[in-house]
C-alpha cells in the first residue's frame, strides 16, 4: 500500500551546521511533496513542497529535492538555528490538498 | 483573517464513550480533511469532505464519521470509542481538493 519513510527519527546539529532530513515513497503515482514543521503543541505548519515536474526547489535557508526514479525527496536545512529545532514531517500525494501520506518525522535538535 | 479552528483543544473520554470533534475552516475554503496523530508518529488521513460529501477515506474502521454542513464547518464522530483511539486530531482546510492544506492546532482526545 502507500507508505512514506522517513530518516532519520532524530537528528542532532550544531548550530551553523546543515541538516538533511531523507524520505522515500511507494506510489509512484504520487506527483506533490510537501514538508511540515511542527513545534511542541503547535500546528503543522508547510515550510516548503515541490512537485513531480521540478527537481529541486529553495527558499531561503530550505531547499528540497526530488528524486522521481529513485522515489526519493530530501529537505536541506542551511545554517541551522536554535528554532529550527522542531519535529520535521515529509509527506505525499497524488494530488495537492487531498490525501496527504506522512513520514513518521524526525525530530531535529539544534544546539546552540 | 482566522486559520482552522478546532474544537474542544481537549477532551478526556471514557472507554465506549462517544465523541463529537468540529473544525471550521479558513475562510474561503470549502474542503475538510481530518487526520489522527498518536504521539510520536506521524498523521495518519481519517477522511476528507467537499461539497457536503466524503470524498476520500483512509483506513480507519466505521466506528470513525463525520460531517460537512453548508457553511464547510465538518465534525468528527468517533464512536465505541478505545484506549488505542487517544490521539491529537487534526483538521486541515483547503479551496477545493487540489491546493494547500492548513491544519489546525488539534484536539488532544486521551480516552480512559
Amino acid at each position: 500500500g502507500e507508505n512514506v519513510e522517513q530518516h532519520p527519527s532524530t537528528l542532532s546539529v550544531q548550530e551553523g551546521d546543515s541538516a538533511v532530513i531523507k524520505c522515500t515513497y511507494s506510489d509512484s503515482a504520487s506527483n506533490y511533496f510537501p514538508w511540515y514543521k511542527q513545534e511542541l503543541g503547535k500546528r503543522p505548519q508547510l515550510i516548503i513542497d515541490i512537485r513531480s515536474n521540478v527537481g529541486e526547489k529553495k527558499d531561503q535557508r530550505i531547499a528540497v529535492t526530488l528524486n522521481k526514479t529513485a522515489k526519493h525527496f530530501s529537505l536541506h536545512i542551511t545554517e541551522t538555528q536554535p528554532e529550527d529545532s522542531a519535529v520535521y514531517f515529509c509527506a505525499a500525494t497524488t494530488n495537492q490538498g487531498g490525501k496527504l501520506i506522512f513520514g513518521q518525522g524526525t525530530e531535529l535538535s539544534v544546539k546552540p | 483573517d482566522a486559520g482552522v479552528t478546532q474544537s474542544p483543544t481537549h477532551l478526556i473520554k471514557t472507554r465506549g464513550q462517544q465523541v463529537t470533534l468540529r473544525c471550521s475552516p479558513k475562510s474561503g475554503h470549502d474542503t475538510v480533511s481530518w487526520y489522527q496523530q498518536a504521539l510520536g508518529q506521524g498523521p495518519q488521513f481519517i477522511f476528507q469532505y467537499y461539497e457536503e460529501e466524503e470524498r476520500q477515506r483512509g483506513n480507519f474502521p466505521d466506528r470513525f464519521s463525520g460531517h460537512q454542513f453548508p457553511n464547510y464547518s465538518s465534525e468528527l464522530n468517533v464512536n465505541a470509542l478505545l484506549l488505542g483511539d487517544s490521539a491529537l486530531y487534526l483538521c486541515a482546510s483547503s479551496f477545493e481538493p487540489n491546493t494547500e492544506a492548513f491544519f489546525g492546532q488539534g484536539t488532544r482526545l486521551t480516552v480512559v
